[in-house]
């Protein structure tokens, strides 16, 4: 069975300070794909990042970068020059290639002071 | 394009009651899936409808059943209601739908049930 977790449950930090959101997932599926949600007090699910399985390069886009690495399972994200908007609780899911049941960790609550 | 819209947003029902809720998903896309958010089992899979066939189905009680029109819009529905009903309920759509493709699921704003 598949599961993610998500160790860190809140993390503040001070606005313009850069955050990595950690991120483990288990399967052994080797078909897969990862995504980083963000969940604003408004309720809805904001789509951010998706990673293949099969393709383990790391990119930057704007603010935001991950790093995807097979040998630990894990996917984390980092947002660099954090602002008071990136504040809200950020899900990481995984969805098996044969499947289309995501399943999320339980999800970080990130706060931006000014 | 319009993101995925669900209805209503807001809904409070009581302990037996039934409800129905609405979820229109990105245009052109076929599959629709739900899931229910709780502070306690965080977010977790209901089921998830293609082409008016359900595809896919979670852990949960025959209670909670849906649908979706040939139009893609979905609907689903929770039969005599328990208080721990009580939850926000998310749906995705996705592009095709097509297993294997791994498409992103794009959610709407979910409707919050309270049952009281």
């Amino acid at each position: 069975a598949q599961k993610v977790t998500q160790a860190q449950t809140e993390i503040s930090v001070v606005e313009k300070e850069d955050v990595t959101l950690d991120c483990v997932y288990e399967t052994r599926d080797t078909t897969y794909y990862l995504f980083w949600y963000k969940q604003p007090p408004s309720g809805e699910l904001v789509f951010l990042i998706r990673r293949n399985s099969f393709d383990e390069q790391n990119e930057i886009s704007g603010r935001y970068s991950w790093n995807f690495q097979k040998s630990t399972s894990s996917f984390n994200f980092t947002i660099t020059a954090s602002q008071v908007v990136d504040s809200a609780v950020y899900f990481c899911a995984l969805l098996l290639g044969a499947n289309s049941k995501l399943t999320f960790g339980k999800g970080i609550t990130l706060s931006v002071r000014p | 394009k319009a993101g995925v819209t669900q209805t209503p947003r807001y809904l409070i029902k009581t302990r037996g009651q039934q409800v129905t809720l609405s979820c229109s998903p990105i245009s052109g896309h076929r599959s629709v899936s739900w899931y229910q958010q709780t502070p306690g089992q965080g977010l977790q899979f209901l089921f998830e409808y293609f082409s008016e066939t359900q595809r896919n189905k979670g852990n949960f009680p025959g209670r909670f059943s849906g649908r979706q029109f040939s139009n893609s819009r979905s609907e689903m529905n929770v039969s005599t209601l328990e208080l721990g009903d009580s939850a926000l309920y998310l749906c995705a759509s996705s592009w095709t739908g097509t297993s294997g493709r791994g498409d992103t699921q794009y959610f709407g704003p979910g409707t919050r049930l309270t049952v009281l």
